[in-house]
């Protein structure tokens, strides 16, 4: 079965540290890749995604996300983290079906929340 | 362009009685995928509607509904609440390419609570 696995629930950074998010990803078929980002309140921001290609892919706000697919991994880094980062992550994978016209779903992993220290 | 739009932002119900949500997609998507998310379970898929079927669905009861009308825009039903049916329902938009596929782009919400 799909499942993504996302092992930190939750992670301090200092402002101005690097980031890297883990996720792992269980899926038969090459994987569609994305990872969104959620503030308190809010629904979900597409950050990058990941179809094919290129594996390290860059997303929106300074983020960046390498596909392994011999570890199965999809993590997200950021160079330099800011305090307005501090927000929940998730990782997910598309699980998609040839019929008509499903553009599929997504499986999520249970999420990552950044906290930063000024 | 316009976000995915979802109305009502907050709602309070109590056991037993049901309950409609809805959701505007991105102008342009004809996709529409629903999602419910607890503390617990965390983000779950619930259904998807296209050209106004339910194309795809989760596992979830069938107090579960949805439908889809021709201008896209969707609603969804849940009928006979649970306490355990408080939760954040998201719906998402897609838009049909393959060069997309999976793309979905989120509304804020709906917080639902059951009391």
């Amino acid at each position: 079965a799909q499942s993504v696995t996302q092992p930190d629930i939750h992670i301090t950074v200092s402002e101005g540290a690097s980031l890297e998010l883990r996720c792992n990803y269980s899926y038969g078929a090459t994987p569609y890749l994305f990872w969104y980002v959620q503030s308190p309140g809010q629904g979900l921001q597409l950050l990058l995604k990941y179809f094919s290609g290129d594996t390290l892919v860059q997303g929106i706000k300074g983020f960046e996300a390498e596909f392994k697919r011999s570890q199965s991994s999809f993590n997200l880094r950021k160079p330099s983290v800011h305090w307005s980062d501090a927000a929940e992550y998730f990782c997910a994978v598309g699980v998609w079906q040839n019929y008509g016209g499903s553009q599929g779903n997504l499986i999520f992993g249970k999420g990552t929340k950044l906290s930063v220290k000024p | 362009k316009a976000g995915v739009t979802q109305t009502p932002r907050y709602l309070i119900k109590t056991r037993g009685q049901q309950v409609t949500l809805s959701c505007s997609p991105i102008s342009g998507h004809r996709s529409v995928s629903w999602y419910q998310q607890t503390p617990g379970q965390g983000l779950q898929f619930l259904f998807e509607y296209f050209s106004e079927t339910q194309r795809n669905k989760g596992n979830f009861p069938g107090r579960f509904s949805g439908r889809q009308f021709s201008n896209s825009r969707s609603e969804m039903n849940v009928s006979t609440l649970e306490l355990g049916d408080s939760a954040l329902y998201l719906c998402a938009s897609s838009p049909l390419s393959s060069g997309s596929r999976n793309e979905q782009f989120f509304g804020p919400g709906t917080r639902l609570t059951v009391l």
